[in-house]
């Protein structure tokens, strides 16, 4: 298996923009994790699927963020419109059900300037 | 309180020595806890979980938990150079089935 998939790699945009990230999970699993990473709040989890379906949404910061996940090997993290404090990396990670390991994605750096 | 918790570091210890990395956590009925490690710019990869009280060895690595205090430990034996990471605690409350994340302890081997 490929793992999971995140695209892109990196990303620079600027103030007021839209971002969209996308990632690819694991072939089979059932859970989908997103989590952002910072030096100052280490890895923050900012939303989690199970069979497609938003549980707990939480950690997301505010309204400019937001999440979908149209089908099992897809979803997509999205910042309207971004801000320079969004700059961090950005992780996808999934798994197969509960008590299982997570796999992580490589990650997407985002920089807003 | 943070749900849970990890020394920042950075922790140095010698090649060869032990390093013995901690964490608490606030939710008693959590069942499923993990020790990640990242090595920088890289994405976290797994070492160990643990699902049961006592002690659960892999190579070079064992973890501890107990319930009890709400505590759960990752030690290394015959530390390594390529041991030099940060070391992320994660807890899953049963609840809800959400994973939480320790802010990691940075751990340096030093020849």
């Amino acid at each position: 298996d490929a793992g999971v998939i995140q695209s892109p790699r990196h990303e620079v945009t600027e103030m007021g923009q839209e971002v969209t990230l996308r990632c690819k999970p694991i072939s089979g699993h059932n859970s989908l994790f997103w989590y952002r990473q910072t030096m100052m709040r280490g890895l923050e989890l900012l939303i989690y699927f199970n069979n497609n379906v938003p549980i707990d949404d939480s950690g997301m910061p505010e309204d400019r963020f937001s999440a979908k996940m149209p089908n099992a090997s897809f979803s997509t993290l999205k910042i309207q419109p971004s801000e320079p404090r969004d700059s961090a990396v950005y992780f996808c990670a999934s798994r197969g059900v509960a008590g299982d390991i997570q796999y992580f994605g490589a990650g997407t750096r985002l920089s807003v300037l | 309180q943070k749900e849970v918790e990890q020394n920042s570091g950075p922790l140095s210890v010698p090649e060869g020595a032990i390093a013995s990395l901690n964490c608490t956590y606030s939710d008693r009925v959590s069942q499923s806890f993990f020790w990640y490690r990242q090595y920088s710019g890289k994405s976290p990869e797994l070492i160990m979980s643990i699902y049961s009280n006592g002690d659960k060895e892999d190579g070079r690595f064992t973890a501890q938990l107990n319930k009890a205090s709400q505590y759960v430990s990752l030690l290394i034996r015959d530390s390594q150079p390529s041991d030099s990471a940060t070391y992320l605690c994660a807890v899953e409350y049963s609840s809800a089935s959400k994973i939480i994340f320790g802010s990691g302890t940075r751990l340096s081997i030093r020849p």
